[in-house]
């Protein structure tokens, strides 16, 4: 199975800030990576797939980037909303696994 | 609007069985695979099984099968997770998700809690 490792486990950010967060691939998936963004007590939301492509009526703060096994979502501008965690997801075969999650709070 | 409800999480006894549903509209259901993925307390995500349009092509994580099966039903809109054998390890609340074909997940259900439990 592909494993997907995200780092860092916790992001500490101010809103305003501008922040990165990695998923590596324990083999190369191309580009075939989802992000998602989830709150507490909801199901998770969808930002972006193919590594760089917008889920529509996600905001342009939100950008990805990658190919091979090192992907990066990256937020500029944090707003109050963004503070959440969130999960890369492989789909390059059929296990479909998703990374541990990286969860951004407010330093 | 696309709309996905699930239902049929309860309290069960470890080797019990039960059967979630995810009822789906706003959408053509039958042009989509649909997807089960599982989130224990506190933990990440993790997929689960998912069908193809028909019915007829499935995958399962390697954790459930045997016990799990997905189905779906396109006269009824409907996708459904049999569980048998169900061990304390598959404490989690389930959510439905629609499947852009073997990959994303765009719309996800709010999840149905299933607690095994003695």
């Amino acid at each position: 199975d592909i494993q997907m490792t995200q780092s860092p486990s916790t992001l500490s950010a101010s809103v305003g800030d501008r922040v990165t967060m990695t998923c590596r691939a324990s083999q190369s998936i191309t580009t075939w990576l989802a992000w998602y963004q989830q709150k507490p007590g909801k199901a998770p939301n969808l930002l972006i797939f193919k590594a760089s492509t917008l889920e529509i009526g996600v905001p342009s703060r939100f950008s990805g980037s990658g190919s091979g096994t090192e992907f990066t979502l990256t937020i500029t501008s944090l707003q109050p909303d963004d503070f959440a965690t969130y999960y890369c997801q492989q789909y390059y075969n059929y296990s479909y696994t998703f990374g541990q999650g990286t969860k951004l709070e407010i330093k | 609007e696309v709309q996905l409800v699930e239902s049929g999480g309860a309290l069960v006894q470890p080797g019990g069985s039960l059967r979630l549903s995810c009822a789906a509209s706003g959408f053509s259901f039958s042009d989509y695979w649909m997807t089960w993925v599982r989130q224990a307390p506190g933990k990440g995500l993790e997929w689960v099984a998912n069908i193809n349009q028909d019915g007829d092509e499935k995958y399962s994580v390697d954790s459930v099968k045997g016990r799990f099966t997905i189905s779906r039903d396109n006269a009824k809109n409907s996708l459904y997770l049999q569980m048998n054998s169900l061990r304390v390890e598959d404490t989690a609340v389930y959510y439905c998700a629609r499947d852009a074909y073997k990959s994303w997940y765009d719309h996800w259900g709010q999840g149905t809690l299933v607690t095994v439990s003695s």
